[in-house]
C-alpha cells in the first residue's frame, strides 16, 4: 500500500515569488508520481508526472518537480507565481505496474497567491 | 484533445432520493474510475468501472449505495442511492487510455452534489 503526505495544507505567497509545495510518499514498490491542480469549482487537471528517466520533470504553466528516491519526495516548484496559480494542488502516487491503477492522493495544498 | 464530460455539473437533492451521474468520453478508453471528494477533503476512490461486468469497489463502498454501470468503452454512470446529507460531495470520474497513455488518469470536471 502507498501513502502520500503533503506537509503544508496552505501556502500563501506573493505574486512573482518562488514557491515549493512539498510531497512525500511511502511505498514498498516502485511508483509513478503525479501532481494535479484543481482550480475553484473545477475538476482536476494534470500538471506533470514522473514515470521514469530524468528525475526533473517539467509540466504545464511553468511548474516543475523533482523526484528524489532516497528522500521519497516529489516536491513541486515554480520560480515565479502568478495570481492565476491560486488553486488546490494534489500530489498522487500509483503502482508501477505498467498500467494506471489506483491513485492514492495526498490531502492537498492550497496555494494562495496575492499581490 | 479528448474531452471528458459529466452530467449533471451540479445538483441539489432531497434526502432519501437517488441521483445518477454520467461520465462520457469522446474517445475509447481502457479504464474508468469514480472518486468522491468530500468538502475540503482530498479524493477517495469509490470504484473501478469495468466494462460489461460488475464494478470493483474499494473498502467502505458498496454496490447497493453506489451502483455503477459501464456499458461500453466511452460511458459510465454512478448512482448515489438513498442519499443523506453526508453524501454531499464532488463526484469525479477519471479515465485511463486517452491518446494511448496507459499510465495516467485524466479527470472529468466533476459533479457537485448537495443533499438537503
Amino acid at each position: 500500500a502507498q501513502s502520500v503526505t503533503q506537509l503544508d495544507s496552505q501556502v500563501p505567497v506573493f505574486e512573482e515569488a518562488p514557491v515549493e509545495l512539498r510531497c512525500n510518499y511511502s511505498s514498498s514498490v516502485s511508483v509513478y508520481l503525479f501532481w494535479y491542480v484543481q482550480y475553484p469549482n473545477q475538476g482536476l487537471q494534470l500538471l506533470l508526472k514522473y514515470l521514469s528517466g530524468s528525475t526533473l520533470v517539467k509540466g504545464i504553466n511553468g511548474f516543475e518537480a523533482e523526484f528524489n528516491k532516497s528522500q521519497t519526495s516529489f516536491h513541486l516548484r515554480k520560480p515565479s507565481v502568478h495570481i492565476s496559480d491560486t488553486a488546490e494542488y494534489f500530489c498522487a502516487v500509483s503502482d508501477h505496474t505498467g498500467t494506471a491503477s489506483k491513485l492514492t492522493f495526498g490531502t492537498g495544498t492550497r496555494l494562495q497567491v496575492t499581490l | 484533445s479528448a474531452v471528458i464530460s459529466q452530467k449533471p455539473s451540479r445538483d441539489i437533492c432531497q434526502r432519501g432520493t437517488s441521483l445518477t451521474i454520467q461520465c462520457q468520453v469522446d474517445s475509447q478508453v481502457t479504464m474508468m474510475f469514480w472518486y468522491r471528494q468530500q468538502p475540503g477533503q482530498s479524493l477517495t476512490l469509490i470504484a473501478t468501472a469495468n466494462q460489461g461486468s460488475e464494478a470493483t469497489y474499494e473498502s467502505g463502498f458498496v454496490i447497493d449505495k453506489f451502483p455503477i454501470s459501464r456499458p461500453n468503452l466511452t460511458f459510465s454512470t454512478l448512482t448515489v442511492s438513498n442519499m443523506s446529507p453526508e453524501d454531499s460531495s464532488i463526484y469525479l470520474c477519471s479515465v485511463v487510455g486517452l491518446a494511448g497513455a496507459t499510465d495516467t488518469q485524466y479527470f472529468g470536471p466533476g459533479t457537485r452534489l448537495t443533499v438537503l
